[in-house]
């Protein structure tokens, strides 16, 4: 498995504001997901970041409110900007294992806790 | 309609015995299914992931229907830590590595 550190592991922000959540893994890897949860439902996949090239969003976010930076194999931001209470929720960023065995499998950070008054 | 269904639960289980629960999917392309367990304001940890054959790891058993389009989790022999929420994750259909997650089946295992 990867050992995946996120900074802040929590915050509370004033609406209109914008913050930036880092997400670092152990080991180098291809691909680091973004995902959501919101209070008492599942995750949903914000998007895909590859090293090198654009995140891939998934319907119903845009790079405009969730900028992503992969500036190496190691590392990535998610930017949740102009926010609102609608984003108050957990950020989750994850990578798949560097066990090429492990088919999909994928680990976590242990989340941004965000709340936004 | 969700991709991935499950049971929301809560299972109430006795300390030391068998629960067990299903998940359906909706994408027969899929290719590759989990489970994970969550706990109460933590990450999801992936728990196992689950084989056409079956598999077994100590007390977890895990179960593929293709045909049908569910996966089972059984857990046996029930501890008090065993009590999370168990999330079936199944990927897209693609060969890379998006997901779709489950809404979770929450287990609350009692003494």
């Amino acid at each position: 498995s990867a050992v995946i550190s996120q900074k802040p592991s929590r915050d509370i922000c004033q609406r209109g504001t914008s913050l930036t959540i880092q997400c670092q893994v152990d080991s180098q890897v291809t691909m680091m997901f973004w995902y959501r949860q919101q209070p008492g439902q599942s995750l949903t996949l914000i998007a895909t970041a590859n090293q090198g090239s654009e995140a891939t969003y998934e319907s119903g976010f845009v790079i405009d409110k969730f900028p992503i930076s992969r500036p190496n194999l190691t590392f990535s931001t998610l930017t949740v900007s102009n926010m609102s209470p609608e984003d108050s929720s957990i950020y989750l960023c994850s990578v798949e294992s560097p066990d090429r065995s492990s088919y999909n499998e994928q680990f976590f950070g242990p989340g941004t806790r965000l709340t936004v008054l | 309609r969700k991709e991935v269904e499950q049971d929301p639960g809560p299972f109430n289980v006795p300390e030391g015995a068998t629960v067990a629960f299903n998940c359906t999917y909706s994408n027969s392309a899929s290719q590759s299914f989990f489970w994970y367990r969550q706990d109460c304001r933590k990450e999801p940890k992936l728990l196992m992931s689950v084989y056409s054959s079956g598999n077994e790891d100590g007390r977890f058993t895990a179960q593929l229907n293709r045909a049908s389009q569910y996966i089972s989790l059984l857990i046996r022999d029930s501890k008090l830590s065993d009590s999370a929420t168990y999330l079936c994750v199944v990927n897209g259909g693609d060969s890379w590595g998006k997901l779709q997650f489950g809404a979770g089946t929450q287990v609350v295992v009692t003494p």
